[in-house]
């Protein structure tokens, strides 16, 4: 089982939709959870990072990690053409690394 | 504002050949990061380094060297390349460690490698 999972998608939603992507991690321990989000050919670049449990709003974006289920979702409002990326979640590990999920493939259809 | 340069973008190699990738920060960063994007796998972490002239092992290793040389920069090397190296490689760098969450690493734009 990896680390950290994540459905790759691809999900496609019409413009102005409730975005939900999903992820779930199999070690307590760490405590830091981000989303990065990379467009087409392009490096991923850190979205939201958020601290053990609850939820982080900025702007359109909300994090929010479950401890109790072991589960972290990136919510994104009033979805955009814009928005079509893919969306990595990680946690940190051992050391200072990063170890991120498979990635989600996003696209808005206007 | 160039941040994290990745050289080239994008090579062609014959099995058995050798290649170096360049990757270039300029932001004083002092880890620095080589990662594989393979599709369904994620970003797999080959070898990292916390400062210069130090290199670490990550999780996919094998078939790869790295060096330090200066801070700046961070090369990947493929001795003998083989057609299970075809993958798009990422360059990252960060001010420290990621146990904190807004130090995020930087990436830069990868480098799109096939062996045949």
């Amino acid at each position: 089982q990896k680390e950290v999972e994540q459905d790759p998608g691809p999900l496609s939603v019409p413009e102005g939709a409730i975005v939900s992507l999903n992820c779930t991690y199999s070690n307590s321990a760490f405590q830091y959870f981000m989303w990065y989000r990379q467009y087409s050919r392009k490096g991923p670049e850190l979205l939201m990072y958020t601290y053990s449990s609850g939820n982080k709003e900025d702007g359109r974006f909300t994090a929010q990690v479950d401890k109790s289920s072991k589960y972290i979702s990136l919510f994104i409002r009033d979805s955009q053409p814009s928005d079509s990326a893919t969306y990595l979640c990680a946690r940190n590990n051992q050391g200072g690394k990063l170890i991120f999920g498979q990635g989600t493939e996003l696209s808005v259809k206007p | 504002n160039a941040g994290v340069t990745q050289t080239p973008k994008f090579r062609v190699l014959k099995t058995g050949q050798s290649m170096t990738l360049l990757c270039a920060q300029d932001m004083n960063h002092e880890y620095m990061y080589w990662y594989r994007q393979d599709p369904g796998m994620g970003l797999r972490l080959i070898h990292y380094s916390v400062g210069e002239g130090t290199t670490a092992k990550g999780e996919v290793p094998d078939g790869y060297n790295v060096s330090r040389l200066k801070k700046q920069n961070f090369l990947l090397g493929l001795e003998s390349a083989a057609p299970s190296q075809t993958s798009v490689y990422f360059c990252a760098s960060s001010f420290t460690t990621q146990g904190r969450g807004n130090q995020p690493q930087h990436f830069g734009d990868g480098t799109r490698l096939s062996i045949l």
